[in-house]
């Protein structure tokens, strides 16, 4: 099944960016797409875009088209999500989950606050 | 871009089934997943291609897909059941477009 580690929660001040790591290990790294989602406080689960860690390529939603980037560093296993020009309501918990979904990082919190 | 739509809350007393259906046009097209959310934890997957029961999810646990609405059941909906599902459409492996339904709060009492 393998496992993915998320880097630490993130407070971030509005108009920052923030950058969250998943680390995979267990398994072969570039064989299996990562998704991001995010959870805001209360609120449902929303799909921010996937990544092919061997490849690179990605694919967002549309929502978060120019302010979300994903990257991978295949050395490392690490693939890395990067949110821009953040607003309070990005405050959420971000997951990166593996293909097919039954792997979860242990989700990052990052909170926007002035 | 697609939208899935859930009742925000199911409510069962326990030994009884419950349904969750996920209505959307995108089900037509895609497999549909349910995950299972209890607080303060990751989602954890329970039913994946429309019906299919991965490995650990106890067989009370079902899926269908029929037209525009995928349906999770849970039969005989214990106590330890009661959590948050949603559902989520996306093609498995690729790069594609996926997108989650808005939740519904299971209550098993």
């Amino acid at each position: 099944q393998g496992r993915l580690v998320q880097s630490g929660s993130e407070v971030k001040k509005p108009g920052a960016s923030v950058k969250v790591s998943c680390m995979g290990g267990g398994y072969i790294f570039a064989g299996y797409y990562i998704h991001w989602v995010r959870q805001a406080p209360g609120q449902g689960l929303e799909w921010m875009g996937i990544i092919n860690p061997g490849s690179g390529r990605t694919k967002y939603a549309e929502k978060f088209q120019g302010r979300v980037t994903l990257t991978t560093d295949t050395s490392t296993k690490t693939v890395s999500m990067e949110l821009t020009n953040l607003r309070s309501d990005d405050t959420a918990v971000y997951y990166c989950t593996r293909e097919p979904t039954t792997t979860w990082g242990q989700g990052t919190l990052v909170t926007v606050s002035s | 871009s697609y939208e899935l739509t859930q009742p925000s809350s199911v409510s069962v007393s326990p030994g009884q089934t419950a349904r969750i259906t996920c209505s959307g046009d995108v089900v037509a097209k895609k497999y549909v997943r349910w995950f299972q959310q209890k607080a303060g934890q990751a989602p954890m997957l329970v039913i994946h291609k429309d019906k299919e029961r991965p490995s650990g999810i106890p067989e009370r646990f079902s899926g269908s897909s029929a037209g525009t609405t995928a349906t999770l059941t849970i039969s005989g909906a214990q106590v330890d059941d009661e959590a948050d599902y949603y559902c989520f459409s996306v093609a498995d492996n690729n790069l594609d477009d996926g997108v989650f339904g808005g939740g519904t709060k299971l209550t098993v009492l």
